[in-house]
């Protein structure tokens, strides 16, 4: 069975531009969560989606933003890219939705904004 | 702000040694997770413990928790060069939020 899916694994962008990552939760998961592994900030939680609604988010600025598609993939967008915003993004799913269970990650999208 | 500290920060033990990874945390919480992570990959989910547990195993490893004290342990035992990894705890606030506080890490190193 495939596990969560990541793309790209790499992404450089320059301050300003817009970035875009993309999520595929294992199978039959309908809940995907957006993290953020910024240096010396640790782990940071950015978003939930369930069945396709945005459940809750994080302390994050409204820039960052998402989705859940109809098949229960997921993307993360980051607009107005500023310096701070590099760091590996994670995303995970989980087959119980919340935080009751555990979580499925992917090996992340490392962002580096120049 | 982070709601787990974790301690040490760094640990280097040889090969055949027990490694201990402490966890504690501020404020109430649902359940308690463990998750190691290789250099810059994924997180891997080793075991979670709910809040009115108070020990459990997953063959090498021995989670501990103490509500009263507001920590966690993780054991691993007989531990491998293959263990090398950063591990996290993990708590879960109450409410189901999907969201979980995760601490800065210990980084184990297990030496050949």
């Amino acid at each position: 069975e495939a596990g969560v899916t990541q793309s790209p694994t790499h992404l450089i962008k320059t301050r300003g531009q817009q970035a875009t990552l993309r999520c595929s939760p294992i199978s039959g998961h309908t809940s995907v969560y957006w993290y953020q592994q910024a240096l010396g900030l640790g782990l940071q939680f950015l978003l939930w989606y369930d069945e396709g609604e945005e459940r809750n988010r994080g302390n994050f600025p409204p820039r960052f933003s998402g989705r859940q598609f109809p098949n229960y993939s997921s993307e993360l967008n980051v607009n107005a890219l500023e310096l701070e915003d590099s760091a590996l993004y994670l995303c995970a799913s989980s087959l119980v939705g919340g935080n009751t269970g555990e979580l499925f990650f992917g090996e992340g999208s490392r962002l580096t904004v120049l | 702000s982070q709601q787990g500290e974790e301690d040490p920060q760094a640990l280097s033990i040889q090969e055949g040694e027990n490694a201990t990874m402490n966890c504690s945390y501020k404020t109430s919480i649902n359940n308690l997770q463990w998750y190691r992570q290789n250099s810059g990959r994924g997180l891997v989910h080793l075991i979670l413990i709910r809040s009115n547990e108070r020990e459990k195993h997953s063959g090498r490893l021995r989670v501990t928790l103490d509500t009263s004290k507001k920590s966690s342990s993780l054991l691993i035992t007989a531990s491998r060069a293959a263990d090398t990894a950063s591990y996290f705890c993990a708590t879960a606030p109450p409410g189901n939020t999907g969201k979980l506080i995760f601490g800065q890490g210990t980084t184990l190193q297990v030496k050949p």
